[in-house]
């Protein structure tokens, strides 16, 4: 079973700090790595959908690199403002395999 | 479009009782997934469709779940006979073709808690 890991589970960063988060996905058999945002009380949104190792994606500050040989991705938010304050869920396909998620991290930006 | 749309957005309901959860895809997309949200085990797949076909249920916990896609524009997930244990927020999600290009898009998910 594909397991798609996160960290670190929580941050809080003030306001105008860069961040960045961690998802480590089994390497065999890459397909795709997709980052999604939550905020509370709606449904996740698509960030990013990577496929190629090296893929580099960027929206606005936020952007996510790729790296499908050892198996991990990162997620950068530059100068962090409060509406960036969500769940970011990360998740990988393997083969023909719908995504697996991991359990996000919890980014709290204190103004 | 509307996005995918889900009802109800919340489900409160005796222990026993048959619950119901429906979907509506976004209009051409193919596949479409059910998942579960809890705070132990985050966001699992119950079960998907390709082109209203079963492709994998692996995920469904017990008999008690079941799921069906009658046609390309709605889904049903389920329950009988609920427990307090199926207390969860239940998504669905769908997707065109298999290419990644632009992920899933998700309902606003129903919030069901049987008592």
């Amino acid at each position: 079973i594909l397991n798609v890991e996160q960290s670190p589970q929580s941050l809080h960063v003030q306001e105008g700090d860069s961040t960045n988060f961690t998802c480590s996905f089994p390497s065999s058999n890459f397909y795709a790595l997709h980052w999604y945002r939550w905020e509370t009380a709606k449904s996740p949104e698509a960030l990013f959908v990577m496929t190629l190792n090296g893929d580099e994606k960027k929206k606005g500050r936020i952007s996510a690199t790729l790296n499908t040989k050892e198996g991990y991705s990162y997620l950068y938010i530059k100068g962090s403002q409060p509406e960036d304050s969500a769940t970011y869920l990360c998740a990988s396909r393997s083969g023909n395999t719908p995504l697996v998620f991991g359990k996000g991290t919890r980014l709290s930006v204190i103004a | 479009d509307a996005g995918v749309i889900q009802s109800p957005r919340h489900e409160v309901t005796e222990m026993g009782q048959e619950v119901t959860l429906r979907c509506k895809p976004i209009s051409g997309h193919d596949y479409l997934f059910w998942y579960r949200q809890t705070m132990m085990r985050g966001l699992e797949l119950l079960i998907y469709f390709n082109n209203n076909v079963p492709i994998d249920d692996s995920g469904m916990p017990e008999d008690r779940f079941s799921a069906k896609m009658p046609n390309a524009s709605f889904s049903t997930l389920k329950i009988q006979p609920s427990e307090p244990r199926d207390s969860a927020v239940y998504f669905c999600a769908s997707s065109f073709g298999s290419f990644d290009n632009y992920g899933y898009t998700f309902g606003s998910g129903t919030r069901l808690t049987v008592v």
